[in-house]
């Protein structure tokens, strides 16, 4: 079964940082994509960002919303994707998803999603 | 920015047929993606290329696209398919890699 557990969310304050870790399971992990979104409470999907597979570069892509704080990383030989949120805001608050992408140049259609972890930005 | 626009809400007596639009000026170049989200559940793939099912789906979802619009249908909806319902898609110039519509809430009544 293909499976991504999310972890590492929490309280934080304004301005700290924070690293959300996205374990995969049930696939070749290195041979995809992987995005991460987000939803504030009562509100809709929100894209963060993408990951290519090291077959493509392993470059990423981000949301104007998050450039230049937030930072996405892989570690194929653990199955894991990261996201790293620097200088967090309390607008960030929302539960973060990761998902497998099924695009490979640039981020195109999302399937499994993670169960999700809730990040409050909050003094 | 690019926007997909989709109703608010929509409700159906069960057995009935629900359909959910979804429009975009990039429709017709772009595939459109539907994801199902349940309270408190992360969303889950209802559709892909515009009419695709992903194995695990019921037979009742399926979609079309007709110009700048694209539906997602539900044949003899069930108290199980209330839910969220978001359409998703990117515009034709590659500025905008993801774009999601609103959501429309399906009350199941």
């Amino acid at each position: 079964e293909v499976q991504l557990v999310e972890s590492g969310g929490g309280l934080v304050q304004p301005g700290r940082s924070l690293r959300l870790s996205c374990t995969a399971s049930g696939f070749t992990f290195g041979d995809y994509a992987m995005s991460w979104f987000r939803q504030a409470p009562g509100k809709g999907l929100e894209w963060v960002g993408f990951i290519r597979s090291k077959a493509y570069g392993g470059t990423t892509e981000y949301a104007a919303s998050v450039k230049g704080r937030f930072t996405i990383s892989r570690d194929d030989s653990k199955s894991i994707a990261y996201l790293q949120m620097n200088s967090l805001k309390t607008e960030d608050t929302a539960v973060y998803y990761c998902t497998r992408d099924l695009g490979t140049v640039g981020p195109d259609w999302f399937d499994p999603w993670g169960q999700g972890t809730l990040v409050t930005v909050s003094s | 920015s690019y926007e997909l626009t989709q109703p608010p809400s929509v409700s159906v007596s069960p057995g009935q047929t629900a359909r959910i639009t979804c429009s975009g000026d990039a429709l017709p170049k772009q595939y459109a993606y539907w994801y199902q989200q349940k309270p408190g559940q992360a969303p889950v793939l209802v559709i892909y290329k515009d009419s695709e099912r992903p194995s695990g789906i019921p037979e009742r979802f399926s979609g079309s696209s007709s110009g700048t619009t694209v539906t997602l249908t539900i044949s003899g909806v069930q108290a199980e398919d209330e839910a969220d319902y978001y359409c998703q898609s990117a515009d034709s110039s590659g500025t905008y890699w993801v774009v999601f519509g609103g959501g429309t809430k399906l009350t199941v009544l």
